[in-house]
């Protein structure tokens, strides 16, 4: 069965310190990995888009990281800012058909950074 | 800003009512997707537009219908409404290729009284 689990469930940080959020996925055939943000009441903005060849990806703050072998991506956040405080989602591609039927969405990861 | 508008912002509608959701999808974008988000939970996928006609559809009742139109902008209705359809409605547009990556509106919110 195709499922995307986040970790942690939730998570408080101070503002300015780093953290690491993690997705475990048994999704096939892979396509590729996104990690969205989620402000509250809004629609997701995508941050990193990662294939099976990718390793790593940065978008400013944030880098994601993807080791296809054990299905397991991170997303790391480094100098915490107070705009973090969102929901982090997982999102796996099952299907490379052109197509955006079968992305397999985790549940996400709720921060909050505080000052 | 994802260039992919949605309205209205808020609704509120009685049971047994219907509703029309709207979606301007970006420019140069052809496929058009819905999401149901409850409070706390992710996004469910309704259905997928591509190119004016349904290109797969999620576990969602027929009283679930869509449209897109020749600009690829679309509308999701809801007929019947029941309480539990009360949710962020979604929608992403994008454009068929390598990525397939999509680009969200900020979503509808539904009220089912």
């Amino acid at each position: 069965k195709n499922q995307v689990e986040q970790s942690p469930q939730s998570l408080i940080i101070l503002e300015g310190k780093n953290c690491t959020l993690q997705c475990n996925y048994t999704v096939s055939p892979f396509s590729n990995l996104r990690w969205y943000k989620q402000d509250t009441g809004r629609g997701p903005v995508s941050l990193t888009i990662m294939t099976f060849s990718e390793n790593t990806k940065s978008n400013g703050r944030y880098t994601a990281t993807l080791d296809a072998d054990t299905k397991q991506s991170s997303l790391h956040i480094t100098a915490s800012q107070l705009s973090d405080s969102a929901s982090y989602i997982c999102v796996v591609s099952a299907s490379n058909a052109g197509n955006n039927r079968k992305l397999i969405w985790g549940l996400g990861t709720s921060l909050a950074v505080n000052p | 800003e994802t260039g992919v508008t949605q309205s209205p912002t808020h609704l509120i509608k009685t049971r047994g009512q219907q509703v029309t959701l709207r979606c301007s999808s970006q420019s140069g974008h052809n496929t058009v997707s819905w999401y149901q988000q409850a409070l706390g939970q992710g996004p469910q996928f309704i259905f997928q537009y591509y190119r004016e006609e349904e290109n797969g559809r999620g576990n969602f009742p027929p009283r679930f219908s869509g449209l897109q139109f020749p600009n690829y902008s679309s509308e999701l209705n809801v007929n019947a409404l029941e309480l539990d359809d009360s949710a962020l409605y979604l929608c992403a547009s994008s454009f068929v290729g390598d990525y397939n990556e999509q680009f969200f509106g900020p979503g509808t919110r539904l009220t089912v009284l």
